[in-house]
């Protein structure tokens, strides 16, 4: 089945613990992002990856990294997270860039920082 | 910036109802999607939709481009219906960028037995 996996699904962690939340596509997708959700503010875009080791910052970067060393796994890392990173978090692939393909959705990780 | 607006922000359906949700977008787009986001927070794709009409079961969906709007159509409702219906469209804030989705704010459905 096509689809794009992240875990954990939740996560209570405490500030300045370094984290990182996997994911993973099995659609041989070029195109990988990062976005978070958060009441009021809606989805916005954190970082994304055109191919392998090929990274760029979205609308809010700050606080986060990525990695692509392969071309199915985008994990997302928080070095020292903070309580302002208690958040909802998707990763979305696609096959190429946007458009004309559409983007698929992970589950989603929901994190809180204590 | 891509504006993308969705209306109206709650509905509230008795089970069997018919409904419409709107999406306008303030530039033209060759890239739209219609999400369902559960109350498990889960977004559910719905609809790759540039143009025209598709169907799924009793939802469908349609998008005018030359007039920058989108309607999903949800047919006699069921309580499984319920959550945030989202739409999406790419955008590209620079010339090179591999673009994003810019979501709307998103129409919070319940449906009631």
């Amino acid at each position: 089945e096509a689809q794009v996996t992240q875990n954990p699904r939740y996560l209570i962690t405490v500030t300045g613990k370094k984290l990182t939340v996997t994911c993973s596509q099995n659609m041989n997708h070029e195109y990988m992002s990062w976005y978070r959700q958060d009441p009021g503010l809606g989805l916005r875009q954190i970082y994304y990856s055109m191919n392998v080791e090929v990274t760029d910052k979205g609308d809010v970067p700050e606080g986060y990294k990525v990695s692509r060393k392969e071309k199915r796994n985008f994990p997302l890392i928080l070095e020292s997270p903070s309580p302002n990173q208690t958040s909802l978090y998707f990763c979305a692939s696609s096959l190429t860039r946007l458009p004309p393909t559409e983007a698929f959705f992970g589950q989603g990780t929901r994190l809180t920082v204590v | 910036g891509i504006q993308v607006e969705q209306s109206p922000p709650d509905l509230i359906l008795q089970e069997g109802a018919n409904s419409t949700l709107r999406c306008n977008f303030s530039d033209s787009v060759n890239n739209l999607q219609w999400f369902h986001q559960n109350p498990w927070g889960q977004l559910i794709n719905l609809f790759y939709i540039p143009s025209g009409t598709k169907q799924n079961g009793r939802l469908s969906a349609t998008t005018v481009a030359t007039e920058r709007y989108s309607l999903l159509y949800i047919s006699s409702s069921q309580t499984t219906d319920s959550g945030v219906y989202f739409c999406a469209v790419a955008e590209y804030p620079t010339t090179d960028s591999w673009g994003k989705l810019q979501f709307g704010a998103g129409t919070q459905v319940v449906v009631t037995p």
